[in-house]
């Protein structure tokens, strides 16, 4: 079975540090594109940041560049988001995806599948 | 960055079809995926690519594209498919960046 699992959020200060962990399993970890998504209370989905196979290229959306760091260690199955100098504004619930990639007649073609079950960040003092 | 635009609300009856709409340039040049969400789940892919089906996604769910505009479609809607939905596409800059749409909450009468 596919899965993903996420660990390692919770309760943080305004400025403080926090280590997302994501464990993959029942697929080959080090052949897709991952991403961590993010969602605040009661708003909608926002793509935070993606990571090619072998770790060579890394994206961000313009509001967490700088402050997080996205990385995988295809040993151990495993996805990252190291976020510094956080905000009220991350308060979020964060998921990792895995990103399957393909062409489809000419044009490249992207799905988010599946989706971790989400960890809680709280930014708050 | 590029956008994508969805009407915050739409209501069906049961049994009935609804249609729910993404709006974006990016669109123009790449294939919208869709996402169901339930209160307090996590996302689930729907459709994806050209009007493709995961599998375990009921047939009454189905895309198409034209333009600037992707649609999801629920043909003969079910009361467990009452949730919120989101489209989402790469992002117009051609960089591995990625847009969600606004969101779509699906009410079944």
């Amino acid at each position: 079975e596919v899965q993903l699992v996420e660990s390692g959020g919770g309760l943080v200060q305004p400025g403080g540090s926090l280590r997302l962990s994501c464990a993959a399993s029942g697929f080959t970890f080090s052949s897709y594109w991952m991403s961590w998504v993010r969602q605040a209370p009661g708003k909608g989905l926002e793509w935070v940041a993606n990571i090619k196979q072998d770790g060579s290229e890394k994206y961000y959306v313009d509001s967490v560049k700088g402050r997080f760091t996205i990385s995988r260690d295809n040993a151990k199955n495993s996805l990252y988001l190291q976020m510094n100098s956080l905000r009220a504004e991350d308060t979020a619930v964060y998921y990792c995806a895995r990103v399957p990639i393909t062409m489809v007649q000419g044009v490249i073609t992207n799905w988010f599948d599946p989706w971790g079950q989400g960890t809680l960040v709280t930014v708050s003092s | 960055s590029s956008e994508l635009t969805q009407d915050p609300a739409v209501s069906v009856a049961l049994g009935q079809t609804v249609r729910i709409t993404c709006q974006g340039d990016s669109l123009r040049s790449y294939y919208a995926s869709w996402y169901q969400q339930k209160p307090g789940q996590a996302p689930v892919l729907v459709i994806y690519g050209k009007n493709n089906r995961p599998s375990g996604i009921p047939d009454r769910f189905s895309g198409s594209s034209s333009g600037n505009t992707a649609s999801l479609t629920i043909t003969g809607a079910q009361a467990e498919d009452e949730a919120d939905y989101y489209c989402n596409s790469r992002d117009s800059s051609g960089n591995h960046d990625y847009v969600f749409g606004t969101g779509t909450k699906v009410t079944v009468l």
